[in-house]
């Protein structure tokens, strides 16, 4: 089985500038994550979709930062404006929407590693 | 916002020692879970425990689940180098439709 797949893998950009990430998920995983991971801290879930809705986006810097998954497949993560605090690794994970009462694990990209500058 | 706490943030052991880490969290669970993070890399998921079990293993990994006291330990046996990564729990709350929210992790060093 594939895994979940991220691009790229490292970005550098200067601050103000635009970038974004993308994302494909496990085949048949209706859910997919993106989190922020700043180093040293464990990752910040940023938005979480259901197929191609919003199922929570509470933590989303919806001034600069935006995200899509057409057709509930792939996604994109896009920051615009970039700032200097935004240096952080963004993970894609997947996983199978909740079965019964207990869920299961999710499925982690590697990782796209974003400094700004 | 963080759900979970682990504790030590920080946990350096020889190799063949046993490797002990916990984590608290705050609200009622449906699931708690273990995942290791190599530098550089995405998480890996480690063993998954429900809210109705009290202990669970898998190969070298024992897990433990208190719900009264809303904590979780993860225990290593005969840590291996290659253990050297750092560690995360992370919950599944009842009726968030599967949001999954990480602690703060332990990074454990293993040395020969």
């Amino acid at each position: 089985e594939a895994g979940v797949a991220q691009s790229p893998r490292y970005k550098i950009i200067e601050k103000r500038q635009s970038v974004a990430f993308w994302c494909n998920p496990i085949s048949g995983h209706a859910t997919l994550y993106w989190y922020q991971q700043i180093l040293g801290q464990g990752p910040k879930l940023l938005i979480q979709f259901q197929n191609n809705g919003v199922v929570d986006d509470s933590q989303l810097p919806k001034d600069r930062f935006s995200a899509e998954r057409l057709k509930g497949v792939d996604s994109t993560l896009k920051i615009q404006p970039a700032k200097l605090e935004d240096s952080a690794v963004y993970l894609c994970a997947s996983r199978h929407p909740l079965r019964g009462t207990f869920g299961t694990e999710a499925f982690f990209g590697q990782g796209t590693r974003l400094t700004v500058v | 916002s963080q759900q979970g706490e682990e504790d030590p943030q920080a946990l350096s052991i020889q190799e063949g020692e046993n490797a002990t880490m916990n984590c608290s969290y705050k609200t009622s669970i449906n699931n708690l879970q273990w995942y290791r993070q190599n530098s550089g890399r995405g998480l890996v998921h480690l063993i998954l425990i429900r809210s109705n079990e009290r202990e669970k293993h898998s190969g070298r990994l024992r897990v433990t689940l208190d719900t009264s006291k809303k904590s979780s330990s993860l225990l290593i046996t005969a840590s291996r180098a290659a253990d050297t990564a750092s560690y995360f729990c992370a919950t599944d709350k009842p009726g968030t439709a599967s949001k999954l929210t990480f602690g703060t992790g332990t990074r454990l060093q293993v040395t020969l």
